[in-house]
C-alpha cells in the first residue's frame, strides 16, 4: 500500500543534541511537507519541498534544517538551535500538480526534550 | 502573510444538534481543504473545495466555499459521539506556485450523549 512512513514514532532528546526525524513516501509525489504540532494548536509549516534538491523555508524553519536528495525522502534534522523542539511532528506529501492536490499525512513523530 | 482564523476553537455539543464552524482566510485562495484529527493520531482528509459555490457532503458533515468572503463552512447536522476530534481547515498558496498550504488554528469537537 501506498503511504508515507515516518520514524520514529517517539523520540526523547538531550538538551543539546541534534536528531533526525524520518520520512518517507512511495506515492511518486512531488511535494513534501513538515509541520509542527504543539498541544491544543493548529499545525506550523517548518519546510517544504516541491522538487528533489530544492526546498524552502515554512514559518518557523529556524532552528531546523532539511534535506530533499531523493523524491521519497525528506528528513527533517531538529538541531540544538531550536529552542523548544518537544512537538509533535508531521511530514506530508502531496503529487504537486494542479489538481485536488490533497495532502497525505504520515503517523506522526513526537519528539520529547529531557 | 496569509491568516487562516477558526472559530470558535472549541466546540461543546450535544448529540443531536445542529452547528456549524466558520474557516476564514486573509488572501485570496480557489483552494481550501478540511481535515479532521483524532487525539494523538494524524490528519485525515474531509474535505477539497475547489471553487467559489462548492459544496461537499459526507454524511452528517457538508462543506462550503465562498471565495469572495474568503469564508469556508463546515456544518455539522445532528451531531453523533462518532464526530468528537479536532478540525482543521487548510489554505492553498499554489496557485501562487509556492506550494505553500497554510492551516487554522483547529476546533476542537466535543460532542455529548
Amino acid at each position: 500500500d501506498g503511504g508515507i512512513t515516518q520514524s520514529p514514532k517517539y523520540l526523547f532528546r538531550k538538551e543539546g543534541q541534534n536528531v533526525t526525524l524520518s520520512c518517507e513516501q512511495n506515492l511518486n509525489h512531488d511535494a513534501m511537507y513538515w509541520y509542527r504540532q504543539d498541544p491544543g494548536q493548529g499545525l506550523r509549516l517548518i519546510y517544504y519541498s516541491q522538487i528533489v534538491n530544492d526546498f524552502q523555508k515554512g514559518d518557523i524553519a529556524e532552528g531546523y534544517s532539511v534535506s530533499r536528495e531523493k523524491k521519497e525522502s525528506f528528513p527533517l534534522t531538529v538541531t540544538s538551535a531550536q529552542k523548544n523542539p518537544t512537538a509533535f511532528y508531521l511530514c506530508a506529501s502531496r503529487p504537486g500538480d494542479s489538481g485536488a492536490n490533497v495532502l497525505t499525512f504520515g503517523a506522526g513523530s513526537r519528539l520529547t526534550v529531557l | 502573510e496569509l491568516k487562516v482564523e477558526q472559530n470558535p476553537l472549541f466546540l461543546s455539543m450535544q448529540e443531536g444538534k445542529n452547528y456549524t464552524i466558520y474557516c476564514n482566510y486573509s488572501t485570496t485562495s480557489d483552494r481550501l481543504y478540511w481535515y479532521r484529527q483524532d487525539p494523538g493520531k494524524s490528519l485525515e482528509s474531509l474535505f477539497v473545495l475547489l471553487s467559489n459555490g462548492a459544496v461537499k457532503q459526507e454524511g452528517r458533515l457538508m462543506a462550503s466555499l465562498d471565495t469572495k468572503a474568503r469564508l469556508s463552512t463546515l456544518h455539522i447536522t445532528a451531531a453523533v459521539h462518532d464526530l468528537s476530534a479536532t478540525y482543521f481547515c487548510a489554505v492553498d498558496l499554489l496557485w501562487r506556485n509556492t506550494g505553500k498550504l497554510i492551516f487554522g488554528q483547529g476546533t476542537t469537537l466535543q460532542v455529548k450523549p
